[in-house]
């Protein structure tokens, strides 16, 4: 299995700083199909998990663009270019280049 | 809009069964995989099942595999999840999801409560 390791695990900010997570894969995520399928999706306080970043770098459908996401093979990251009050919450890299599909341990960002 | 809805929770004794149902809405629900993704209280999120483009295009976590079946049915635009043998450490928040390498679209989840 495809071990997912973030860090931080916890990411205390000031309000209108940058964030940023780091997601590394215990084996490359490039896909026979030459797509890399790493995600990451963020999850507010009491609400379930919403996708922000696909294949690396794609923002999904309404997600702003302070969210950008970078990197390649077996290292990934977030990063958050200005946080606002909305961003708290539990962030989550996940690969979906094979099964067993396997998330990260979750980055827990928080206003100072 | 995409809406899932999920349904079934409850609480079980150890060994018991509960049968998960999501129904999904705003997209053509036999051109999409589904995937059920669980969340232990407290914890983190865990893969649990995908059902792709067929019946026979299922996959299962290890910790599920031989006690979960995963399903489907087109004419109600229905994913289930069928679970047996369920023991304490299936207690959690299953939700149902839309996608196969990414997971689009979230429900609110349906809670397993698993205890004697």
């Amino acid at each position: 299995d495809i071990v997912m390791t973030q860090t931080p695990l916890s990411s205390p900010v000031t309000l209108g700083q940058p964030a940023s997570i780091s997601c590394r894969s215990s084996q490359s995520l490039v896909h026979s199909d030459g797509n890399t399928y790493l995600s990451w999706l963020q999850q507010r306080p009491g609400q379930p998990p919403r996708l922000l970043i696909y294949k690396i770098s794609n923002r999904f459908s309404g997600v702003p663009d302070r969210f950008s996401g970078s990197g390649a093979g077996t290292d990934f990251t977030l990063k958050i270019s200005r946080v606002e009050a909305e961003d708290v919450g539990v962030y989550y890299c996940m690969q979906g280049t094979q099964f067993p599909r396997t998330f990260g341990q979750g980055t827990k960002v928080e206003i100072k | 809009e995409v809406q899932l809805l999920e349904s079934g929770g409850g609480l079980v004794q150890p060994g018991g069964s509960l049968r998960l149902s999501c129904v999904a809405s705003g997209f053509t629900f036999t051109n999409y995989a589904m995937t059920w993704v669980r969340q232990a209280p407290g914890k983190g999120l865990e893969w649990v099942s995908t059902f792709g483009r067929g019946d026979d295009d299922t996959y299962y976590a290890d910790s599920v595999m031989g006690r979960f079946t995963v399903s489907r049915d087109t004419s109600k635009n229905t994913l289930y999840l069928q679970m047996n043998s369920l023991r304490v450490d299936d207690t959690a928040l299953y939700y149902c999801t839309k996608g196969w390498d990414l997971l689009q679209y979230w429900g609110q989840g349906t809670l397993v409560t698993v205890s004697s």
